[in-house]
């Protein structure tokens, strides 16, 4: 089973619509990386979480920890064409920093 | 130039042949990794290295082999390809200065796409 599973796997959005993705453990998340791919291509660092609580936005969108360190959300405000790719979040869950684990993806298309 | 480049960016080959992958980085980072994508599954650990002397095994290395030649490169083989090898292969490096205030934010390369027949 995956020890990280995102929500949705796949999103489709008009333009101009917000939308969340969750990204979901059974152990507590150390640190909780998300990054962006485009179709076929690498992964581009987005934002890092470590803090039960943490919030961190960078332009439309925003990236939460919750409390318990078990959860994240990332959500994007007014989505654009540009917001378009796979998401995936990554995590410590040995609490070693030593490797990354991540999370299925969830697949984001934006409409005009 | 890129800070972590893969060779080749695609291959195809047969089953049964031997086939390396390889990585390269100028960040000057310690430590090298090598992840798989699948579709539904996600990236998953091959293997892993936090300097040349220090190789540890990911979650899914069998059938896969690694050599850190030097600090910025890294190599991935597979020694008799199988179809079910044929996936998008990552490289990735992170700064273990960094990682020790718990901060292990991964550099990817832009991906070794491979096919096996």
């Amino acid at each position: 089973s995956q020890e990280l599973e995102q929500s949705p796997q796949s999103l489709i959005v008009q333009e101009g619509k917000n939308l969340t993705i969750n990204c979901t453990s059974s152990k507590t998340l150390y640190g909780l990386y998300w990054y962006k791919q485009k179709y076929g291509e690498g992964l581009i660092f987005l934002m890092m979480l470590q803090k039960g609580g943490e919030e961190k936005s960078h332009e439309k969108i925003t990236a939460k920890l919750d409390e318990k360190k078990q959860q994240s959300s990332l959500h994007i405000t007014a989505s654009q064409p540009s917001h378009a790719g796979i998401y995936l979040c990554g995590a410590d869950i040995t609490g070693t920093a030593s490797k990354l684990t991540f999370g299925t993806g969830t697949r984001l298309q934006v409409t005009l | 130039d890129a800070d972590v480049t893969q060779t080749p960016r695609n291959r195809i080959t047969k089953t049964g042949k031997r086939i390396m992958l390889e990585c390269s980085q100028t960040k000057g980072h310690d430590r090298m990794y090598w992840y798989r994508q699948d579709p539904g599954l996600g990236l998953r650990l091959i293997y892993y290295s936090f300097d040349v002397k220090d190789i540890n095994k990911g979650e899914i290395s069998d059938g896969y082999s690694v050599s850190r030649q030097a600090q910025a490169k890294f190599s991935l083989s597979l020694e008799s390809a199988i179809p079910n090898q044929t996936a998008l292969y990552f490289c990735a490096t992170s700064d273990l200065g960094k990682a020790r205030s718990g901060a292990n934010v991964l550099t990817f390369g832009a991906g070794s796409r491979l096919t096996v027949l």
